[in-house]
């Protein structure tokens, strides 16, 4: 299984519909990130969550990283045929080894198709 | 099936050492691209291979980094100097190269640079 988990892996919702991404660790993240790759275009950066609670913005989409740091959400309001595409989630986790320091793990992404 | 391999999944170098970190794309796949990771930051596009063109090294932050791609599968990218500024992950994909770059990319576990 894989350290950081993205659901889900694939979504298909109606134009004007609000849909959620969920990452999650068993470990507690330092550094979120969030990217997205649209249809035709290449890999993009989103936003970077690091605080817990703490919530960002970005046009419609909106993203948060919980109190405990294991999770994060990524929410879009009203989708549009424009949101569709990949959506990456990536974090820093501690390394579990004896030198310790962190490392940086990605999930598998989500594949949005929004219906128009 | 087998996904994009990188090696190796760790390095530790002294400042001024050379490095050299290997991808195996997904058999097929005829466009590869490398990106870094620093700590804290977002993806960095470096260089971008398609087929026999010529490479896109837009990316590159300065001469000390170059790539080459072998036979168009298999690609080395060779740090020379190592400076601590280049720790980071350095992550490989792949993708059809049907319309790259324009397509989804297939991501590798990276590689973890540490220049002590």
């Amino acid at each position: 299984s894989q350290e950081l988990e993205q659901s889900p892996q694939s979504l298909i919702v109606q134009e004007g519909k609000n849909l959620t991404i969920n990452c999650t660790s068993s470990k507690t993240l330092y550094g979120l990130y969030w990217y997205k790759q649209k249809y035709g275009e290449g890999l993009i950066f989103l936003m970077m969550l690091q605080k817990g609670g703490e919530e960002k913005s970005h046009e419609k989409i909106t993203a948060k990283l919980d109190e405990k740091k294991q999770q994060s959400s990524l929410h879009i309001t009203a989708s549009q045929p424009s949101h569709a595409g990949m959506y990456l989630c990536g974090a820093d986790i501690v390394q579990q080894t004896r030198t310790g320091g962190f490392k940086t793990i990605f999930g598998a992404g989500t594949r949005l198709f929004v219906k128009a | 099936g087998a996904g994009v391999s990188q090696s190796p999944s760790n390095k530790v170098t002294e400042k001024g050492k050379d490095v050299e970190l290997r991808c195996d794309p997904i058999s097929g796949h005829t466009a590869l691209y490398w990106y870094r990771q620093s700590l804290g930051q977002g993806l960095e596009f470096l260089i971008y291979f398609q087929g026999n063109s010529a490479p896109d090294k837009s990316g590159l932050p300065s001469d000390r980094f170059s790539a080459e791609r072998t036979g168009g599968s298999v690609s080395t990218l060779t740090i020379q100097r190592t400076q601590q500024e280049d720790s980071a992950v350095y992550l490989c994909a792949s993708s059809l190269g049907v319309v790259a770059p324009q397509e989804t990319q297939y991501f590798g576990p990276g590689t973890r640079l540490l220049v002590l």
